[in-house]
């Protein structure tokens, strides 16, 4: 089945440095989504890449979608202690039934 | 709006039991999807319910099963409970499903099988 592999597993950072957390996927896809999950929270959902190359930016959070539509990153801008928590990449493949599949994610941590 | 309602928020149960879950999702919603969270698989699809009908499955045992219901409301049930089955089950709802929408969470059940 569709299997989406996300680095790294966690990343310590000290506050004001850059984050970017890689995904990779074993089948093209045809969209793309990020999701954040606070400790001790659900999933919310960030943003949907759906376009080769599509590049969409939230402040200061920046996402790619790659050529071949089976990468994707998310670059964290100047962090800070709100951006604390795990961020999923999940990617659906369409037409199969394997739903929206999940990177195991990265946590962010950072120190202050 | 109100968001996606997941009751009951805890839950004990004992080897070999029953359990069912519910799912309220977001008005105007009509696909629902289940997740399994644990600190070591991550999250695990489950299954995704459009319409009443289930239209993916993940690959779980047959003991997981759910349903749909016309208003969207879901359920899902887990038999003959294992202590492998003790994790955090996510409920998503989404306007149409995987194929343009994001998802939004509930806050989720803690399965606890002992």
């Amino acid at each position: 089945g569709q299997q989406v592999m996300q680095i790294p597993q966690y990343q310590h950072v000290q506050e004001g440095e850059d984050f970017t957390t890689y995904c990779n996927s074993s089948t093209t896809l045809s969209n793309i989504q990020w999701y954040k999950q606070r400790p001790g929270g659900h999933p919310v959902f960030l943003i949907q890449l759906v376009k080769s190359g599509e590049v969409k930016k939230q402040k200061r959070l920046t996402f790619q979608f790659g050529e071949a539509k089976k990468n994707s990153s998310l670059h964290i801008t100047a962090t800070q202690t709100t951006d604390v928590g795990t961020y999923f990449c999940a990617g659906y493949s369409g037409g199969g039934a394997d739903g929206l599949t999940f990177g195991k994610g990265t946590h962010l941590i950072i120190q202050p | 709006k109100a968001g996606v309602t997941q009751t009951p928020r805890y839950l004990i149960k004992t080897r070999g039991q029953q359990v069912t879950l519910s799912c309220s999702p977001i008005s105007g919603h009509r696909s629902v999807s289940w997740y399994q969270q644990t600190p070591g698989q991550g999250l695990q699809f489950l299954f995704e319910y459009f319409s009443e009908t289930q239209r993916n499955k993940g690959n779980f045992p047959g003991r997981f099963s759910g349903r749909q219901f016309s208003n969207s409301r879901s359920e899902m049930n887990v038999s003959t409970l294992e202590l492998g089955d003790s994790a955090l089950y996510l409920c998503a709802s989404s306007l149409a499903g995987t194929e343009g929408y994001g998802y939004t969470f509930g806050s989720g059940t803690r399965l606890t099988v002992v």
